[in-house]
């Protein structure tokens, strides 16, 4: 059972326009969640991250938002870009941990 | 800068055979870890290590061994290989573990196929 899903597996979003990726967790323990970009035959690349003590963290373009209550975290992107069409992976990990755990992955598409 | 550096990029295998995937760090990271991306499941943990002399499993470690001799090295060995092996392996170094507040890099991966 996966401990950390992202239902979508793709979207498609208008260049300009706000990209909102989505990202659900059931274990409890989870307490810190990262978001990391991959490009065709690339490694990930980190993105951005936020702790469980916090509810929101911005890095320009990018916003991570967590909601502790529903186990649920989301990335939004604005305005989106071409150059953000990727996959996008969640992951999280518990203190005391030394294991990421990784949803599924979304795929998005920026049309120009 | 090399960063975190795989080989084979490529890799073909027959069942029952057996190899190592490499990687190497330059960055002098402590935390190393493997990885199997498969489709729709995500990265999952294969095997990881702490620093020169200390492995562990992780999430999918069976069929698969590693050693950590040195700081920049820390090889997967396939024993013999199965065709549910076949995915794409990414390696990844960072300064600190996985709940810490520092970034993982990730090597280029690398594509195994097993007939």
């Amino acid at each position: 059972d996966q401990q950390v899903k992202q239902n979508s597996p793709s979207l498609s979003v208008q260049e300009g326009r706000i990209s909102i990726l989505n990202c659900d967790y059931t274990n409890s323990m989870f307490d810190y969640f990262l978001w990391y970009k991959k490009y065709p035959a690339e490694g990930p690349t980190f993105l951005i991250s936020i702790s469980s003590i916090k509810d929101k963290n911005e890095d320009g373009r990018f916003t991570v938002f967590l909601n502790k209550s529903a186990k649920h975290l989301s990335l939004h992107i604005v305005p989106s870009q071409p150059g953000d069409s990727a996959v996008y992976f969640c992951a999280a990990s518990a203190n005391a941990g030394n294991m990421l755990t990784f949803g599924g992955g979304t795929r998005l598409m920026v049309k120009p | 800068n090399a960063g975190v550096t795989q080989t084979p990029k490529f890799q073909v295998l027959k069942t029952g055979q057996s190899m190592t995937l490499q990687c190497a760090q330059d960055m002098n990271h402590e935390y190393m870890s493997w990885y199997r991306q498969d489709p729709g499941m995500g990265l999952r943990l294969i095997h990881y290590s702490v620093g020169a002399g200390i492995t562990d499993q992780g999430e999918v470690p069976n069929g698969y061994n590693v050693s950590r001799s040195t700081t920049e090295d820390f090889p997967l060995r396939l024993l013999s290989a199965a065709p549910s092996q076949t995915s794409v392996y990414f390696c990844a170094s960072s300064y600190g573990p996985a709940w810490s507040d520092t970034e993982a890099f990730f090597g280029q991966g690398t594509r195994l196929t097993v007939v």
